[in-house]
């Protein structure tokens, strides 16, 4: 097992830019979602992918939108960045279809200037 | 009113001391995670139950699915103990945001020695 891994771990970006988030799911898992958190917060869920195909979304703006491929890693992009979009986005995987837990990766964190 | 509630939201121990982490929820699920998340973000799963209770160590993890309610113990804590836990439960309905992980606000634990 090789675990799930964010990329890049660290990001500044301008208000008004795009930014492109990456993860690489654990071997063999089919589903990964995608979770905002704000300093202080828990994480609050943005969207989740079972095998291409968005099958859950969060309570996010389009500007938030995502991609799995098919080696089941995952995208995510935001657009038009504001500047409380600063946070940690943690990626989790799973496999989907049943009762099965779910691995977190160690997250990107954002910060918009 | 947040579905899923932790108490307390910061607790000081001494090492040695034996710690109760509580989390209720009000939605229908069918698991729920205990998660540990250090400084700098990186999350890791301690345990997921849907019944019962689960000990790793010195943790142990119980629920009660009709009193819709869930206890993380540490026994015999520990400077290295001290992060923030993070319940977080799995809705009833696969897929779809009911899917996916509802997370509560975390209890932020500090063990002195």
């Amino acid at each position: 097992e090789t675990g799930v891994t964010q990329s890049p771990t660290h990001l500044i970006k301008t208000r008004g830019q795009q930014v492109t988030l990456r993860c690489s799911s654990q071997s063999g898992h089919n589903t990964v979602s995608w979770y905002q958190q704000a300093l202080g917060q828990g994480p609050q869920f943005i969207f989740q992918y079972y095998r291409e195909e968005e099958n859950g979304r969060g309570n996010f703006p389009p500007r938030f939108s995502g991609l799995q491929f098919p080696n089941y890693s995952s995208e995510l992009n935001v657009n038009a960045l504001e500047l409380d979009d600063s946070a940690l986005y943690l990626c989790a995987s799973r496999l989907g279809g049943g009762w099965y837990g779910y691995t977190f990766g160690s997250g990107t964190r954002l910060t918009v200037v | 009113k947040n579905e899923v509630e932790q108490s307390p939201q910061n607790l000081t121990a001494q090492e040695g001391e034996f710690i109760t982490i509580n989390c209720s929820y009000s939605v229908g699920i069918s698991a729920l995670h205990w998660l540990q998340q250090h400084p700098g973000g990186g999350i890791v799963s301690l345990f997921m139950l849907s019944s019962g209770k689960k000990k790793h160590g010195r943790l142990i993890a119980t629920i009660n699915i009709q009193e819709k309610h869930s206890s993380l113990h540490i026994t015999a804590s520990h400077p290295r103990d001290s992060a923030v836990y993070i319940c977080a439960v799995l809705g009833m309905r696969y897929g779809g945001s009911q899917g996916n992980l509802i997370f509560g606000k975390g209890t932020k634990l500090s063990v002195k020695p």
